[in-house]
């Protein structure tokens, strides 16, 4: 498969709790990329981060990589109900550009 | 507002019929995609279009046709030849082949 994959599949946490989840990819990268995506609605982005940077923080965001092991984490601190969605990473290869390619996403939700 | 629209939200399909689902953007992008995602499988890509007058398959083109003739415009149809249409449809642009992407709301199609 050319999907990457995520890790967990679900994850279900109390609000105030951090939230970690995991993306591992397959090809050499220009960036990787986070969406957040609600029930039934389209992506959102999220953060970006490119090949040549470890760490990255947007607000309750912080996502690192490390392109040695091909694995991205993103931690949301301080969950909130509101952050309950499935987020997805996506890589752009440098190989082929506006080819994306999405893993299978993680199932957040969080408890009030 | 700028952003990106798809119509319609919901969509109903006799077998054997083409149906043609809308994709708009006023954000000036130039590459517009279409994907597909089925239940725990993430997005895969059917077509994606770098600018006017040009477009690409993707991972899974068969069964589906588009077109680009504006900028602003890239529309999918879904042929009597894809045997499993039924899933929800994401349309997206970029500025360019690797940045972030903004996503339209969806349209869930089912075959009657």
């Amino acid at each position: 498969s050319q999907q990457g994959e995520e890790d967990p599949q679900a994850l279900s946490i109390q609000e105030g709790e951090n939230a970690t989840m995991n993306c591992s990819y397959k090809t050499s990268i220009n960036n990787l990329q986070w969406y957040r995506q609600n029930s039934g609605r389209g992506l959102v982005h999220l953060i970006l981060i490119r090949s040549n940077e470890r760490e990255k923080h947007s607000g309750r965001l912080r996502v690192t990589l490390d392109t040695s092991k091909k694995s991205s984490s993103l931690l949301i601190t301080a969950s909130r109900a509101a952050d309950t969605a499935s987020y997805f990473c996506a890589t752009a290869s440098t190989s082929g550009t506006y080819k994306y390619i999405f893993g299978t996403g993680t199932r957040l939700k969080v408890l009030a | 507002d700028g952003g990106i629209t798809q119509s319609p939200k919901y969509l109903f399909r006799k077998e054997g019929q083409n149906v043609t689902l809308s994709c708009e953007q006023n954000l000036n992008h130039d590459a517009m995609y279409w994907y597909r995602q089925d239940p725990g499988q993430g997005l895969r890509l059917i077509y994606y279009s770098q600018i006017v007058n040009d477009f690409q398959k993707g991972d899974i083109a068969e069964g589906y046709s588009v077109s680009r003739e504006k900028k602003e415009s890239f529309p999918l149809t879904v042929t009597s030849a894809q045997k499993n249409p039924t899933a929800f449809y994401l349309c997206a642009s970029s500025i360019g082949g690797m940045d972030e992407q903004f996503f339209g709301p969806g349209t869930r199609l089912t075959v009657l």
